[in-house]
């Protein structure tokens, strides 16, 4: 039962447009979400993270919303760089529990020059 | 600077061969994990590990054991090698379970 899903496996957006990654989680227990990027032949590195209690954290192009109700989180990344080529990770966890996190399936970002 | 290093960045091996996979983490982390990502898969979670000698089963366990003799050393152990095991597995420590893993650059495993 895949808890944590990202429905598109790859999205091809023009440079300085703005790349909006998805994500749907149907444990109501999540508190705490993550977004993770990775390059080939490289381990995936921390991007930004959104705690239950807000519904929007920024930093600098990227930015995090979590809409609870949906059980929906997104990453936007504006504007978007060559350099954000990568395969996009979200990740939640139950802080509360202290229960590992559970991880999407990835989406492929391309951007395109 | 945190570091999480694992052993090989590239491996090649047998079928049937026994494989060692270590993993190093300088961040006196209690959990450490390892994981496979497939094309389409995501990152599977192989075992996990919160304490030294403790270990817990991810979701894809069969045909792998793991060690953790000491705290920044979590070792992944393919008993007999099998072609379906080719595959690039991460290695990642945390402070706490629920908290932001570290990963390391990872090793690309190919089994012939």
């Amino acid at each position: 039962d895949q808890q944590v899903k990202q429905n598109s496996p790859s999205l091809s957006v023009q440079e300085g447009r703005i790349s909006i990654l998805n994500c749907d989680y149907t444990n109501s227990m999540f508190d705490y979400f993550l977004w993770y990027k990775k390059y080939p032949a490289e381990g995936p590195t921390f991007l930004i993270s959104i705690s239950s209690i807000k519904d929007k954290n920024e930093d600098g192009r990227f930015t995090v919303f979590l809409n609870k109700s949906a059980k929906h989180l997104s990453l936007h990344i504006v504007p978007s760089q060559p350099g954000d080529s990568a395969v996009y990770f979200c990740a939640a966890s139950a802080k509360g529990l202290d229960e590992k996190l559970t991880f999407g399936t990835g989406t492929r970002l391309t951007i395109i020059p | 600077d945190v570091k999480v290093t694992q052993s090989s960045r590239y491996l090649v091996k047998r079928t049937g061969e026994k494989v060692f996979l270590e993993c190093v983490q300088d961040m006196d982390h209690e959990n450490m994990f390892w994981y496979r990502q497939d094309p389409g898969l995501g990152l599977r979670l192989i075992y996990f590990s919160y304490d030294v000698k403790m270990k817990e089963k991810g979701d894809i366990p069969e045909g792998y054991s793991v060690s953790r003799e000491k705290k920044e050393r979590f070792s992944l152990i393919l008993e007999s090698a099998s072609t379906n095991q080719t595959s690039m597995y991460l290695c990642a420590s945390s402070l706490y379970l629920a908290n932001e893993q570290f990963f390391g650059p990872g090793t690309r495993l190919t089994v012939l």
